[in-house]
């Protein structure tokens, strides 16, 4: 059973660039969080997603910033017009549907912007 | 005020000591309780669940005081492979809240 896979592991864009941050969660979850950390900082909540629906946005910031789980495919995090601020670690984590509450999460996409 | 408050730290400890790491939190509804491990750069791993009995898996010993709202998690025998940062991390229905983590370097 494969992890939690996100790609790309790292991805270099220039200002006002779009950056398309990819999830596959582990097989039979069908919960996904995206969390941003900055260097030297803690995980921060972005979005809480299940299949075809957006349960929780409260982190994520109102403008450039979108996401969706579609019914295929993975979840994908979507940062338009980037800035120097947008440079940091953004994991995304899954959880099953029901038993085992606990997370598990992707290597982590480390997005830099130039 | 924050949903999960840890010391920073960071926790300077030489081989072999006992460590204990601290957490609050801020909402009593929420439910399950976890301590992930995250090495420098790399992602969160799940390290134990907690539970209000308190519960041990080899040198990690972790407790729950749901009156208190109180997490810790104690390490014995510390090794330099347990450096890393420590994030406690609760769980309210389907969101999960992180605290900030604490950091622990294991000197040799």
């Amino acid at each position: 059973n494969a992890g939690v896979m996100q790609n790309p592991r790292h991805l270099v864009r220039r200002r006002g660039q779009e950056a398309r941050l990819r999830c596959s969660p582990m097989k039979g979850h069908s919960h996904v969080y995206w969390y941003r950390q900055l260097p030297e900082e803690g995980l921060k909540f972005m979005v809480y997603l299940q299949k075809e629906n957006i349960i929780d946005e409260s982190g994520m910031p109102k403008e450039r910033f979108s996401a969706e789980f579609p019914k295929e495919g993975p979840s994908i995090l979507r940062i338009q017009q980037v800035v120097r601020g947008d440079s940091a670690a953004y994991f995304c984590a899954s959880s099953p549907r029901a038993g085992g509450p606990e997370a598990f999460f992707g290597q982590g996409t480390r997005l830099t912007v130039v | 005020r924050k949903e999960v408050e840890q010391d920073p730290g960071p926790f300077n400890v030489p081989e072999g000591a006992t460590v204990a790491f601290n957490c609050t939190y801020s909402n009593s509804a929420s439910q399950s309780f976890f301590w992930y491990r995250q090495d420098c750069r790399k992602e969160p791993k799940l390290l134990m669940s907690v539970y209000s009995s308190g519960n041990e898996d080899g040198r990690f010993t972790a407790q729950l005081n749901r009156a208190s709202q109180y997490i810790s998690l104690l390490i014995r025998d510390s090794k330099l492979s347990d450096s890393a940062t420590y994030l406690c991390v609760v769980k309210r229905g389907n969101q999960f809240y992180f605290g900030t983590g604490t950091s622990l370097t294991v000197i040799p």
